[in-house]
């Protein structure tokens, strides 16, 4: 099995919401990623966990808060967010995230519309 | 820093045109993923290359590993409305890869 499942699909929210995604594999990788694509660019790592640790945080806005509750699910929890947040919010996991010549295996990805 | 720069970032070709797609770096890597998101989709591993002048093939798709590990082609042979997505070659940083803008490929029946 080599899925990586991500819910909801869809998700519109309001400004002042507080909203999760979230995120599983049964890969049994150690490492899980949270990526933000806006329309027409490449995917933008956002988060880092490996080993159930944070261990990248690429300067993203406190409004974006990741959790990662064991090896198999990782959480996105937002609050506060801008329209400009808007995107395709991909999840990934690989074995351990610490050789390069880990592969990723993406979820379908979370659609967001702030409105 | 290590950077990756995808040729050409556009292309369109007539179905059953031949399709190539460059990635250059400006240092040796240790190996190089190849990955393709479909539109709508999410990237998909295609491939990994490690040793220096390596060739793979996947169907219409061969993929090459430059001898001085320094760049990589991805050459589709008799493009089909299938092949339409983007590809990417990302880097590693440490610890995720990194995406840079990929190469866009169209093709028109």
């Amino acid at each position: 099995d080599t899925e990586v499942t991500q819910t909801p699909k869809h998700l519109v929210m309001g400004m002042t919401n507080k909203k999760s995604l979230k995120c599983e594999q049964h890969m049994g990788h150690r490492a899980m990623y949270w990526y933000k694509q806006k329309a027409k660019k490449p995917p933008e790592l956002m988060f880092v966990y490996s080993y159930e640790k944070l261990s990248i945080n690429e300067s993203v806005p406190s409004r974006f808060s990741p959790e990662c509750p064991n090896s198999s699910l990782l959480n996105l929890h937002l609050h506060a967010l801008q329209p400009e947040d808007s995107a395709l919010y991909l999840c990934a996991s690989s074995q351990a995230g610490t050789h390069a010549t880990d592969t990723q295996y993406f979820g379908p990805g979370t659609r967001l519309t702030v409105l | 820093g290590q950077q990756v720069m995808q040729i050409p970032q556009y292309q369109h070709v007539q179905e059953g045109e031949d399709f190539t797609t460059y990635c250059n770096s400006s240092t040796t890597l240790s190996n190089i993923q190849w990955y393709k998101q479909r539109p709508g989709g999410h990237p998909v591993f295609l491939i990994q290359l490690v040793k220096s002048g390596e060739v793979k093939k996947q169907k219409r798709l061969t993929f090459q590993f430059g001898e001085a590990k320094k760049n990589s082609s991805l050459h589709i042979t008799a493009t089909q409305t299938t092949d339409v997505g983007t590809y990417f070659c990302p880097l590693w940083a440490g610890t995720a890869l990194i995406f840079g803008k990929g190469t866009t490929l169209s093709v028109s029946s």
